[in-house]
C-alpha cells in the first residue's frame, strides 16, 4: 500500500455546486498529479503541480483549479460542476524516481 | 484524449494460461509503463520500461517496447485469479521525471479459477 491517501472516498453532488476533492502526498514526494478517470475509460491527465506552483495541464476548461500546500498536499477544485464531470479522480505523488498513486475519489453528479 | 489503445479490450483466460496485452501510443516517448487497476479503485504501478530498452522483466510480467512501430506488450505468464484486473499502458511523452503521463483505453483481464 502507498502512502497516498484521498478524501472523501465518494462524493455525490448536483449539477451546478462546487466540490474540492483532497489528496495527501507521499514522504518525500514533492510533486502531485490529478487525473479524471470516466468509467470504461484511461485516466486523463487534469493537471500536476510541483513545489505549490501549476506544473502542466491537460485538456481541462478553467473550472477545474488545484492547490498545492507547503506540506505537498493538494487539492482539487471544481465549479459549476456538470453531469460528465462524473468519475473517478486519481491523484498521484511522486520525486524524480518515483510515483504513486491514491486510491481515488468517486464523484457522482446528479 | 487518449494518447493510445490496448488490444484486446477484454480478454477472459483460464487460471495457469498466458495472458498477452498489447498497447499502441502516436507520439515519441521517454517511457512507457503498465499499471494495473482493480475494480475502478487505485492505479498499482507495474513495470516501466525506457524508449532504448526493448524487453524487461519483473517476476511473471514480461514487457516489450518497439518505438518503430510505436508499440507494446505486457505478457503475464502462469495467470492466476488475482490477476483479474483492468491493466492500461502510460506513455511520458514530457520531460523525463515529470510524470504527465497519458493513458490508454485499458484492457479488461478476467481469469478464471
Amino acid at each position: 500500500e502507498t502512502g497516498v491517501t484521498q478524501s472523501p472516498t465518494h462524493l455525490i453532488k448536483t449539477r451546478g455546486q462546487q466540490v474540492t476533492l483532497r489528496c495527501s502526498s507521499q514522504s518525500g514526494h514533492n510533486t502531485v498529479s490529478w487525473y479524471q478517470q470516466a468509467l470504461g475509460q484511461g485516466p486523463q491527465f487534469i493537471f500536476q503541480y510541483y513545489r505549490e506552483e501549476e506544473n502542466g495541464r491537460g485538456n481541462f476548461p478553467p473550472r477545474f483549479s488545484g492547490l498545492q500546500f507547503p506540506n505537498y498536499s493538494s487539492e482539487l477544485n471544481v465549479n459549476a460542476l456538470e453531469l460528465d464531470d462524473s468519475a473517478l479522480y486519481l491523484c498521484a505523488s511522486s520525486n524524480i524516481n518515483e510515483q504513486f498513486f491514491g486510491p481515488g475519489t468517486r464523484l457522482t453528479v446528479l | 484524449s487518449q494518447q493510445g489503445e490496448e488490444d484486446p479490450q477484454a480478454l477472459s483466460i483460464q487460471e495457469g494460461e498466458n495472458a498477452t496485452m498489447n498497447c499502441s501510443y502516436k507520439t515519441s516517448i521517454n517511457n512507457l509503463q503498465w499499471y494495473r487497476q482493480n475494480s475502478g479503485r487505485g492505479l498499482v504501478h507495474l513495470i516501466l520500461i525506457r524508449s532504448n530498452e526493448r524487453e524487461k522483466h519483473s517476476g511473471r510480467l514480461r514487457v516489450t517496447l518497439d518505438t518503430s512501430k510505436k508499440s507494446s506488450s505486457l505478457l503475464i505468464t502462469a495467470s492466476r485469479a488475482a490477476d483479474t484486473a483492468s491493466y492500461f499502458c502510460a506513455t511520458d511523452a514530457g520531460t523525463s521525471g515529470t510524470y504527465k503521463y497519458i493513458f490508454g483505453t485499458g484492457t479488461r483481464l478476467k481469469v478464471l479459477a
